[in-house]
């Protein structure tokens, strides 16, 4: 059973600040990682993917990735109150499969 | 990426009654699936569909309930048949897009209240 875990916070942060929010996942042969956006009453958007260990920046978002520790973060610098949402963090195994596992998501608060 | 449609967005239904849910997608895909979400929760995974075969169930979800087509490449449906008011839920077509490295892109949704 692949699982991917999030904690559902929310997790509050004031405005400016750096949102950190984490991921881990069970299946040690993931290859694929992926965060994704979800406003309330929208689907889902992608934010940032992730392939290799180390960091990846995209703009005010870095993604962070540590197979061997199995997880995968990502911060949000300069948190703005758009930035409320919840971030869903996507797992797939790669190698030809397309099916990704997703965690339940973290609720994001951004406070002025 | 890849731009999905989905129709309708949003919904009514009657208790008993079945829907079936659009999904147009801008460029060829192998593989379309389709989702649901409930109110609060993560999204869970009922079926891939690959163009010319019989769309792949997950456990808990069977094709009398919610039948599916994938006529084409670019185009698949969803029907939620005899809906309850457990069935209201928001209902995700989403496809990887070529070239992508396995990402995931998703519709619109569809917002389904059953009544």
């Amino acid at each position: 059973q692949k699982e991917v875990e999030q904690n559902s916070g929310p997790l509050s942060v004031p405005e400016g600040a750096i949102a950190s929010l984490n991921c881990t996942y069970s299946d040690r042969g993931s290859q694929s990682f992926f965060w994704y956006r979800q406003y309330s009453g929208k689907s889902p958007e992608l934010i940032m993917s992730i392939y290799s260990n180390g960091d990846k920046e995209d703009g005010r978002f870095t993604a962070q990735l540590n197979k061997a520790s199995q997880y995968v973060s990502l911060l949000i610098r300069d948190s703005q109150p758009s930035d409320s949402a919840t971030y869903l963090c996507a797992v797939n195994q790669g190698g030809g499969s397309y099916i990704p596992t997703f965690g339940r998501g973290t609720s994001l608060i951004v406070h002025p | 990426s890849a731009v999905i449609s989905q129709k309708p967005s949003r919904d009514i239904c009657q208790r008993g009654t079945s829907l079936t849910i659009q999904c147009q997608v801008d460029s060829q895909v192998t593989m379309m699936f389709w989702y649901r979400q409930q109110p609060g929760q993560s999204l869970t995974l009922i079926a891939t569909a690959n163009q010319g075969s019989e769309a792949t169930y997950e456990s808990g979800f069977v094709i009398d309930k919610f039948p599916i087509s994938r006529p084409n490449l670019t185009f698949s449906t969803l029907t939620v048949s005899n809906m309850s008011p457990e069935d209201s839920s928001i209902y995700l077509c989403s496809v990887e897009a070529p070239n992508s490295g396995n990402t995931i892109y998703f519709g619109e949704g569809s917002w389904l209240t059953v009544v």
